[in-house]
């Protein structure tokens, strides 16, 4: 079956831009994550969805960051006036439910390259 | 604060020996422990996870790992290394509240 999609696959922009990345989960998916990947780091957790409920928005660097999931589905992570240092791979993933013991296995999409000039 | 500490940033092995990445955590209770890999350009795939019970936890693509309460450690290990598992490889540990605390990651070069 399909997996998580991500669009676009690269993102060359300016410094200053916005930029709007989307993720589409694995069909019936309720749980969706947003992590970036900096050259070198590790994953690091951006914010959360579950269902209907308030998304966990603690992992946000900055202002400047902001996700939305419409229908409970396709979710787009925006950057708002980009900076040098947000380039980084932004990986989409879902699980099928969400768990506060974080046992649920993550799919993870292949990524959006981000690279601000 | 939870965290998981990969100390190797990158290790070369022979195709056919043995391998072993190195995983710390640190946890207040029982972790749920995960292993992932990215091969170039792809995203994550899991490869094994632990919740509880048998502390050797086999996997996908003949990896298996190891749970050490007393050491903190879940370290992943194969036999006989292919030049095909040439990837990044992430230890990860689920902390509660939505999180998965993920380490930098290990890449594992293979030479022929």
């Amino acid at each position: 079956g399909a997996g998580v999609s991500q669009s676009p696959s690269n993102k060359v922009t300016e410094k200053g831009k916005d930029v709007e990345l989307r993720c589409d989960p694995i069909s019936g998916h309720t749980a969706l994550y947003w992590y970036r990947q900096s050259l070198g780091q590790g994953l690091e957790f951006l914010i959360y969805f579950q269902g209907n409920s308030a998304p966990d928005k603690s992992g946000l660097p900055s202002d400047r960051f902001s996700a939305e999931r419409t229908g409970g589905s396709v979710s787009t992570l925006t950057i708002q006036r980009t900076q040098q240092e947000d380039s980084a791979v932004y990986l989409c993933a879902s699980s099928l439910v969400g768990s506060r013991t974080g046992r649920e296995t993550q799919y993870f999409g292949p990524g959006t390259r981000l690279l601000v000039l | 604060a939870q965290s998981v500490t990969q100390p190797d940033i990158h290790i070369t092995v022979s195709e056919g020996a043995s391998l072993e990445l190195r995983c710390n955590y640190s946890y207040g209770a029982t972790p749920y422990l995960f292993w992932y890999v990215q091969s170039p350009g792809q995203g994550l795939q899991l490869l094994l996870k632990y919740f509880s019970g048998d502390t050797l936890v086999q996997g996908i693509k003949g990896f298996e790992a190891e749970f050490k309460r007393s050491q903190s450690s879940f370290n992943l290990r194969k036999p006989s290394v292919h030049w095909s598992d040439a990837a990044e490889y992430f230890c990860a540990v689920g902390a509660g509240g939505f999180k998965t605390i993920f380490g930098a990651g290990t890449r594992l070069f293979v030479k022929a």
